[in-house]
């Protein structure tokens, strides 16, 4: 089994629609992450999670939000999605400081 | 704040060639340096990492060397594989920052029998 599962790993949807894209970790680490990736863009981090009740933005969190159920629970909510929210959405996990992160193998969302 | 440079791709090689993707940076304080690999369809996975200045970082036969004075971290490769094809990343965190990752764009590698 994937140390990071990302569910669903596909998903197409219309413009407007509320989305969740859900994470779950069995490493056991503290620190969560979402990430969405454009090509030519490298990663971009959305939120970010120290423990249940720290989350802090990223770079590009305007028009997501996120929630952190349980240590091993990190989920990322479209509110209403858009055409430009399309981009493979990757979530990961890490120790701590200068750590490497571990990532799960992606969400593809499609928003038309 | 910081920030991750990788030469432009997409990069197309011959199999047993000598790989280099370029990679340099700048950052406030003292980054940890990393390169992940993407293969397709899958997420990213850690291929080697530096800490120090003048660390060497290696793993599957790909180095990379931190270079302070240079603000470099240049992926090498002394002979590539078909298997190499893949997506690479190189990444940088700093103390304080929570240990986020900041990434370049990406360098598609693909390798040709």
């Amino acid at each position: 089994d994937a140390d990071v599962t990302q569910t669903p790993r596909n998903r197409i949807t219309k413009t407007g629609k509320r989305i969740m894209l859900e994470c779950s970790q069995t490493k056991g680490h503290d620190r969560m992450y979402w990430y969405r990736q454009d090509p030519g863009l490298g990663l971009r981090l959305i939120y970010y999670s120290f423990d249940v009740k720290d989350i802090n933005k990223g770079e590009i969190s305007d028009g997501y939000s996120v929630s952190r159920q349980a240590q091993a629970k990190f989920s990322l909510s479209l509110e209403s999605a858009i055409p430009n929210q399309t981009a493979l959405y990757f979530c990961a996990t890490s120790e701590g400081q200068s750590r490497p992160q571990h990532f799960g193998d992606g969400t593809r969302l499609s928003i038309l | 704040g910081n920030s991750v440079t990788q030469m432009e791709g997409p990069v197309t090689l011959s199999e047993e060639a000598f790989l280099t993707i370029n990679c340099t940076y700048t950052a406030t304080g003292y980054p940890s340096l990393f390169w992940y690999v993407q293969y397709p369809g899958e997420g990213l996975q850690l291929l080697l990492k530096a800490t120090k200045a003048d660390d060497k970082g290696s793993n599957k036969g790909f180095e990379a060397t931190y270079r302070k004075e240079t603000t470099s971290f240049h992926l090498e490769k002394g002979s590539v594989q078909v298997s190499d094809s893949a997506v690479y990343f190189c990444a940088l965190t700093t103390k304080g920052s929570g240990s986020r990752l900041t990434f370049g764009e990406g360098t598609q590698l693909t390798v040709n029998p």
